[in-house]
């Protein structure tokens, strides 16, 4: 178990420019979510994947953002058309369950400049 | 009204002391609730999980629900201040959405 891995630690794009990051969650989780988090902020919500289905998606992720978890193994978070207020923490967090929601074990995160 | 309120802070406690964070959600239908840690520049940890009325323990730390109040707290006995980081509650319906709200963090400072 090496935990939850995120690729890369950071990423500086010119606004304009596309950018996807990878999350490779904990082998054995089937759930897997994504959340950015600004500074003096608590994480906030982008997307949830059970096994290889998006199951919940944020209003507040427009059609810029796209998320995929092929095969209900790593995920990717692509942003198009980076603006400056895309720059926050992109974090990933994964969990193991059937029923009722518990913690998760977050990754590093992928710090996300956009200038 | 914000969906999981914390005092910002900081909170700062001598060391050997009891700390206490507090926090309040809206959503009655709320089931699941947790507490994470997360030191400047890393990501959230989590350290406590409760999910019925009362007090839970684990070592130095105490979380306690009430529901009918729709307030959580953590308690850290004897705080040190390696303790010392932003606490962060957030709380889950479990039904009919899958989204685990978080509150903005109360930073807790440990003076030695």
């Amino acid at each position: 178990d090496t935990g939850v891995s995120q690729d890369p630690r950071h990423k500086i794009t010119k606004r304009g420019q596309n950018v996807t990051f990878r999350c490779d969650p904990i082998s054995e989780h089937n759930r897997l979510y994504w959340y950015r988090q600004t500074l003096g902020q608590g994480p906030e919500f982008l997307t949830y994947f059970q096994n290889e289905a998006q199951l919940e998606k944020s209003r507040l992720l427009s059609d810029r953002f796209s998320a995929e978890r092929p095969k209900g193994s790593f995920s990717t978070l692509e942003i198009q058309r980076t603006e400056q207020g895309d720059s926050a923490m992109y974090l990933c967090a994964s969990s193991y369950g059937t029923g009722e929601i518990d913690g998760y074990t977050f990754g590093s995160g992928t710090r996300l400049t956009v200038v | 009204q914000k969906e999981v309120e914390q005092n910002s802070g900081p909170l700062s406690v001598p060391e050997g002391a009891i700390a206490s964070l507090n926090c309040t959600y809206s959503d009655r239908g709320s089931q699941s609730f947790f507490w994470y840690r997360q030191y400047s520049g890393k990501s959230p940890e989590l350290i406590m999980s409760i999910y019925s009325n009362g007090d839970k323990e684990d070592g130095r730390f105490t979380a306690q629900l009430n529901k009918a109040s729709q307030y959580v707290s953590l308690l850290i006995r004897d705080s040190q201040p390696s303790d010392s980081a932003t606490y962060l509650c957030a709380v889950n319906r479990n039904t009919g959405g899958f989204k685990t709200i978080f509150g903005a963090g109360t930073r807790l400072f440990v003076k030695a």
